[in-house]
């Protein structure tokens, strides 16, 4: 089992860009939820996808959309970056019955917006 | 005030010593309670999870839950070096997570 898997691993972007990053769930799940780390905090939850919909969203502006693919592979979208959205984006797949408790993460896309 | 809160340490201990590790929340909708390890520039692992008040032991690590109190706790006996790392804790509602901040714990050999 391979695991969760994230890409790039690192990417740098400049202010008013667009970036797409992607994510393939462990076998066997089919949820895929997306978190964003600052420096020295904790992650926050961006959205999560089921069924190839967004299920529920956090306090993020419609800058972060994202999608989810019949093979249950995900991307998330960041229009107009700012410096701000500099941090390290984490993937978590899990199946939907057992989301509450057992979500396992990616090794992450570390984003810097210069 | 956040949902949850976590003392931010960091904390220094010598090997084999007990780490003791705190988390509040003012959510009483959370439903599951997971603490997580995270290494330097990698993604969070899980440790445990629970969903009731109590302790929940495996191996060298206990969890703590005291829902009346929104109090949660991690204690890990006879710490190694490999344990120095960053700690979170979670709570869960609705499948959402929401994490604390962290607590960056060195083990001295």
């Amino acid at each position: 089992d391979a695991g969760v898997t994230q890409s790039p691993t690192h990417l740098i972007k400049t202010r008013g860009q667009q970036v797409t990053l992607r994510c393939s769930p462990k076998s066997g799940h089919d949820t895929v939820s997306w978190y964003q780390q600052a420096l020295g905090q904790g992650p926050q939850f961006i959205f999560q996808y089921y069924e190839e919909e967004e299920r529920q969203r956090g306090n993020f502006p419609d800058r972060f959309s994202g999608h989810q693919f019949p093979n249950y592979s995900s991307e998330l979208n960041v229009n107009a970056l700012l410096l701000g959205d500099s941090a390290l984006y984490l993937c978590a797949s899990s199946a939907l019955e057992t989301s509450g408790e057992t979500q396992y993460f990616g090794p992450g896309t570390r984003l810097l917006v210069l | 005030q956040k949902e949850v809160e976590q003392d931010p340490g960091p904390l220094s201990v010598p090997e084999g010593a007990i780490v003791s590790l705190n988390c509040t929340y003012s959510n009483s909708a959370f439903q599951y309670f997971m603490w997580y390890r995270q290494y330097s520039r990698k993604g969070p692992e899980l440790l445990m999870y629970t969903y009731s008040s109590g302790n929940k032991e495996d191996g060298r690590f206990t969890a703590q839950v005291d829902k009346s109190s929104k109090y949660i706790s991690l204690f890990i006996r006879d710490s190694q070096p490999s344990d120095s790392a960053t700690y979170l804790c979670a709570m869960a509602y609705d499948y959402k997570l929401s994490f604390g901040a962290g607590t960056t714990v060195t083990v001295r050999a």
